[in-house]
């Protein structure tokens, strides 16, 4: 079981230039959503999905555009990037557990560097 | 608002001394309540979670944290810290809203002296 698997693993973008960071996961989850991670700011939600076909915003959306066709596959794209999006990016999958909790298994992260 | 603080930005220890990383939350609904680890470069493993029942739990690697409605609180503890131990721990609290957001604190770095 691959669990959760991001792709790339390192990237460097010039301003202005778009990327689409892959994220799919084999576990038949319902439940995906985006994290960046910056120092001192712990992780914060970009957006998330609970099911093929319906995203919604989370905290900082603004510069992410997402799309969910499949329950596997959630890409995080960046149209014009700037680089106050210069992160770590992780990708999470989750289940609902009996009592309503979600319980997320996280990605390895993929590093933005926007110069 | 809905927030995590996790007080201790940066937290030294001797190796087989015990630990403590606090965690307070502020959050309207039911809290469910996870610590996260993250070794450098790599991604976030699940510690331990907190739902309902016994508010002392128990989670991989020897922690275990224990809830405090009263003190909105979710300290997370090792009685004895191995040097693999050193890594960024970061709190998190989430509701029954059933979408896998989660509010994360800030992270505590832990560094654990021979």
């Amino acid at each position: 079981n691959a669990g959760v698997t991001q792709t790339p693993k390192f990237q460097v973008l010039k301003t202005g230039q778009s990327m689409t960071l892959q994220c799919a996961q084999d576990m038949n989850h319902e439940y995906m959503s985006w994290y960046r991670q910056d120092p001192g700011m712990g992780l914060r939600l970009i957006h998330y999905s609970v099911g093929a076909g319906i995203t919604d915003q989370g905290e900082v959306p603004n510069g992410y555009n997402v799309s969910r066709s499949t329950t596997e596959d959630f890409p995080l794209r960046l149209l014009s990037a700037a680089p106050s999006q210069t992160s770590v990016y992780f990708c999470a999958s989750s289940y609902s557990t009996d009592s309503g909790a979600n319980v997320l298994t996280f990605g390895a992260g993929s590093r933005l560097t926007v110069l | 608002a809905q927030s995590v603080t996790q007080p201790d930005i940066h937290i030294t220890v001797s190796e087989g001394a015990s630990l403590e990383l606090r965690c307070n939350y502020s959050y309207g609904a039911t809290p469910y309540l996870f610590w996260y680890v993250q070794s450098p470069g790599q991604g976030l493993q699940l510690l331990l979670k907190y739902f309902s029942g016994d508010t002392l739990v128990q989670g991989i690697k020897g922690f275990e944290a224990e809830f405090k409605r009263s003190q909105s609180s979710f300290n997370l503890r090792k009685p004895s810290v191995h040097w693999s131990d050193a890594a960024e721990y970061f709190c998190a609290v989430g509701g029954s809203s059933n979408t896998g957001k989660l509010i994360f604190g800030q992270g505590t770095t832990l560094q654990v002296k021979p």
